[in-house]
């Protein structure tokens, strides 16, 4: 069963160092997203891409993130300068479409900032 | 968006069936109902979702009441692999974003 793949399973980073995280969505998915969980918090949504741009963008996505479609497989998240609260569980997932399709989900990044 | 409430926890005995509840009385006649669940250390992962009638799939099975302000989740024989945190999302067609609440941790015992 085709499924969504993050690397790496785990980042350690300092304050201020920027990050990328990656992320295989499945193959033939059209939308990507990205959401993060704060250890012990609800699972809160980033950001959507489509056609190689934005979709939307929730308060939390700040200029200090940014996403990219580099290649036909990969997608990324870049945290430019982290912070100690960028701290938690990074989630990749694709659909087929938006709306109605269900959501596939990767394992998670977990990112810590020291 | 609108609102989902939903117990924060339950508890379950092995090889029983499971009925997880959710309210939604602000749903709109628009919102589809789509659960997630979230096993320990995974990303959450599509269940079910339904629009007004009841709905089965191999996981589970979804009832939702005539009024649509609530619905059911029921697990037909639960195993302790479905020891998680069971989401109910309203979802509207042309929405780019699942919202999570708090979700409701089945445990399972054995």
């Amino acid at each position: 069963e085709p499924e969504v793949t993050q690397t790496p399973s785990h980042q350690v980073t300092q304050m201020g160092q920027e990050v990328i995280l990656r992320c295989v969505p499945i193959s033939n998915h059209l939308y990507f997203y990205w959401y993060r969980q704060i250890l012990g918090q609800k699972v809160e949504f980033l950001v959507s891409f489509y056609n190689n741009e934005i979709s939307e963008k929730s308060e939390i996505f700040d200029d200090q993130f940014s996403v990219e479609r580099p290649d036909g497989s990969n997608f990324t998240l870049k945290i430019r300068s982290t912070k100690l609260e960028d701290s938690a569980m990074y989630f990749c997932a694709s659909s087929e479409d938006r709306g109605l399709f269900e959501q596939f989900f990767g394992p998670g990044t977990r990112l810590t900032v020291l | 968006d609108a609102k989902t409430t939903q117990p924060n926890s339950m508890e379950s005995n092995e090889e029983e069936p499971v009925h997880l509840p959710c309210n939604h009385s602000t749903i709109s006649g628009t919102d589809y109902i789509h659960w997630y669940r979230q096993l320990p250390s995974q990303g959450p992962e599509y269940v079910i979702h339904g629009l007004t009638s009841n709905v089965n799939n191999r996981m589970a099975s979804l009832a939702i009441a005539e009024d649509r302000k609530s619905s059911t989740l029921i697990l037909h024989r639960a195993t302790l692999r479905d020891a998680a945190v069971y989401y109910c999302i309203l979802y509207n067609f042309g929405n780019e974003k699942l919202t999570f609440g708090t979700g409701t941790r089945l445990t399972i015992i054995p």
